[in-house]
């Protein structure tokens, strides 16, 4: 069973596109987190959201926790070829745990 | 900074023989994590260590794992015997937790082991 459900699972767009990526819990979480990783390497920390209903933006990514803070979305505004990759959120609480993961490809 | 290290990158080994991951953290960091990353499972978080003590190892699958940190700089994850379910891509991570306040969790490249 997992704690974190992302959707979509898969998602595959062309460049320029916007999109949205969900994460969802019945789970509440001290905080939660955005990371993406590339193929053949470790995910990297995107972003970290700590209050319920916070808003986030790094450049053309708009990331927002829900104000239960029990799930979370990942906006990308006019995706590029670079987007591409396998973006997992995590939550923390009294453990770590991270979502099912949403695999992104970005066609140019 | 070199980052995390993880050693080997790859491995390839027969069911029923024992493998040893390698881990070297961030200098300076003082909590360290294994996960193993699947394509059904996703990834999950094995065990992690503050400040050399293992806290929680829930999340090891078996008596077949067992995951030490002699010291600061150094950890290790064995699977002993190996059996083909256990493949899939290993990580470990650190991360630096002082005065109440908790560091970014850095990713090592991983270690993807094969077992036939």
């Amino acid at each position: 069973t997992q704690l974190l459900e992302q959707s979509p699972q898969f998602l595959s767009i062309q460049e320029g596109e916007n999109l949205t990526v969900y994460c969802n819990s019945s789970s509440v979480f001290s905080s939660l987190q955005w990371y993406r990783q590339e193929p053949g390497e470790g995910p990297v920390l995107l972003v970290t959201v700590v209050t319920g209903g916070e808003v986030k933006k790094l450049k053309r990514l708009t990331f927002q926790f829900g104000d239960a803070r029990k799930d979370s979305s990942l906006h990308i505004t006019a995706a590029q070829p670079g987007d591409t990759g396998l973006y997992l959120c995590a939550g923390s609480g009294n453990q770590f745990y991270f979502g099912t993961g949403t695999s992104l490809t970005v066609i140019p | 900074d070199a980052g995390v290290i993880q050693s080997p990158r790859h491995e390839v080994t027969e069911m029923g023989q024992e493998v040893t991951l390698r881990c070297k953290p961030i200098s300076g960091h003082n909590s360290l994590f294994w996960y193993r990353q699947t394509m059904m499972r996703g990834l999950e978080l094995l065990i992690y260590f503050n400040n050399n003590v293992p806290i929680d190892d829930s999340g090891m699958p078996e008596d077949r794992f067992s995951a030490k940190m002699p010291n600061a700089s150094f950890s290790t994850l064995k699977i002993q015997p190996s059996e083909p379910r256990d493949s899939a891509v290993y990580f470990c991570a650190s991360r630096r937790v002082a005065g109440g306040i908790t560091d970014t969790q850095y990713f090592g490249p991983g270690t993807r082991l094969t077992v036939l």
